[in-house]
């Protein structure tokens, strides 16, 4: 029972790198998303796929892009990675998006 | 969007005694969900509200929806070290593509 499965669980990068963060979710759902966390900020959402083929901003987009692969896999991509970055960035899932959200266990990320 | 505010941010009890967290909004919910993050870990769903004056329990937790739809608590009963974490309420946006909106969390820490 894999549920939501984030690579990598941590990195390290320098400032103006690139770097795609991978999710994959092994319960059929439709709907998935991408958070980011920062003490004291909650769950901020960046972008979300409502089902396969679609993506739509979330709070927090600028920086970000993402790729629905196919119904299984949802990816983060930053292109240009700046030191604001810096959080821990969560990927989940639902069967539809008004549905309960089942998470991953995070990507700690670093930017220098 | 819409937002929710939660109170407190934190609180700290001694072992055994009650824990009340609040999350309200201006405007009516549609529904209300609540999450729980253990330190170092995801968060994980704990339950989804969606009538007005709803309670539903889960053995020491009570969860409650207001009249108006616009406010929800969580209350554990004779708190444990095992309750530790943040606990989150979200709320739906509706419209055509839901999304979640997670209030800031309420940190529990629990003195044994």
């Amino acid at each position: 029972n894999a549920g939501v499965t984030q690579t990598p669980k941590f990195q390290v990068l320098k400032t103006g790198q690139s770097m795609t963060l991978q999710c994959a979710q092994d319960m059929n759902h439709n709907s998935m998303y991408w958070y980011r966390q920062d003490p004291g900020m909650g769950l901020r959402l960046i972008y979300y796929s409502a089902s396969e083929g679609t993506t739509d901003k979330g709070e927090v987009p600028n920086g970000y892009n993402v790729s629905r692969l196919n119904k299984r896999e949802f990816s983060l991509r930053l292109e240009s990675a700046a030191p604001s970055q810096t959080s821990v960035y969560f990927c989940a899932s639902s069967l539809y998006s008004n549905q309960p959200q089942h998470f991953g266990d995070g990507t700690r990320l670093s930017i220098l | 969007g819409q937002q929710v505010m939660q109170i407190p941010q934190y609180q700290h009890v001694q072992e055994g005694e009650d824990f009340t967290t609040y999350c309200n909004s201006s405007t009516t919910l549609s529904n209300i969900q609540w999450y729980k993050q253990r330190p170092g870990g995801h968060p994980v769903f704990l339950i989804q509200l969606v009538k007005s004056g709803e309670v539903k329990k889960q053995k020491r937790l009570t969860f409650q929806f207001g009249e108006a739809k616009k406010n929800s608590s969580l209350h554990i009963t004779a708190t444990q070290t095992t309750d530790v974490g943040t606990y989150f309420c979200a709320e739906n946006s509706g419209g055509s593509n839901y999304k979640l909106t997670f209030g800031k969390g309420t940190l529990l820490t629990v003195n044994p």
